[in-house]
């Protein structure tokens, strides 16, 4: 089955620096790539999802990037804010009508003012 | 438009009992997942439902059982409570239509089995 791994676990950076979270997949199949913010104790919520049939997709200060040949895929956060502090998931599946989602074990990213 | 909802929010269980989580959403999606959160991980799935009675295992199912009579309800059950199963349990639901493939959460249960 699919497996997702994330790096780092956490990262710290400095309020309007840029911040990069990586994932790997293993099931070449999976065409489907979304990322989740979550803040303590609430619900994940989606921030971006990006296709296998596109390379890159930009949301404001969001991107995210995709490599299949390499099954690696990335979330570039740009000019980062204080409330983009939360731990991010990534998450990979192969859209068959439903989404089996596979998560990553996730990112705790801190903005430091 | 309520979306996803869940009851209880908290619940503690002693070994051995059994709870059912409820998950309702008024989106009408065909589409409804159960994951589990431990602390400090990822989310993973334990059964997803492709429209009123069709479920199948996800990556985690043992010890769970879930049932889907309607396109709005999709209830958890726990037998047989163990500690292992103490953990955060999130409801999601999505559809191919309007917005394809995002799955939309509930507010999560926080179950502990002691």
């Amino acid at each position: 089955g699919e497996n997702v791994e994330q790096h780092p676990s956490t990262l710290s950076v400095q309020e309007g620096d840029s911040a990069v979270i990586k994932c790997t997949y293993s099931d070449s199949a999976s065409n489907y790539f979304p990322w989740y913010k979550q803040e303590l104790g609430k619900r994940p919520q989606l921030i971006i999802d990006i296709r296998s049939n596109v390379g890159e997709k930009k949301d404001q200060r969001i991107a995210v990037t995709l490599n299949k040949t390499a099954k690696h895929f990335s979330l570039h956060i740009t000019e980062t804010q204080p409330e983009d502090s939360a731990v991010y998931f990534c998450a990979a599946s192969i859209v068959q009508g439903a989404q089996k989602l596979v998560f990553g074990q996730g990112t705790r990213l801190t903005i430091n003012p | 438009n309520a979306g996803v909802t869940q009851t209880p929010k908290f619940r503690i269980l002693k070994i051995g009992q059994s709870m059912t989580l409820q998950c309702a959403q008024d989106m009408n999606h065909n589409y409804m997942y159960w994951y589990r959160q431990d602390p400090g991980m990822g989310l993973k799935l334990i059964y997803y439902s492709v429209g009123a009675g069709i479920t199948d295992k996800g990556e985690v199912p043992n010890g769970y059982n879930v049932s889907r009579s309607t396109t709005e309800d999709f209830p958890l059950r726990l037998e047989l409570a163990a500690p292992s199963q103490t953990s955060v349990y999130f409801c999601a639901s999505s559809t191919l239509a309007g917005v394809p493939y995002e799955q939309y959460f509930g507010p999560g249960t926080r179950l502990t089995v002691t």
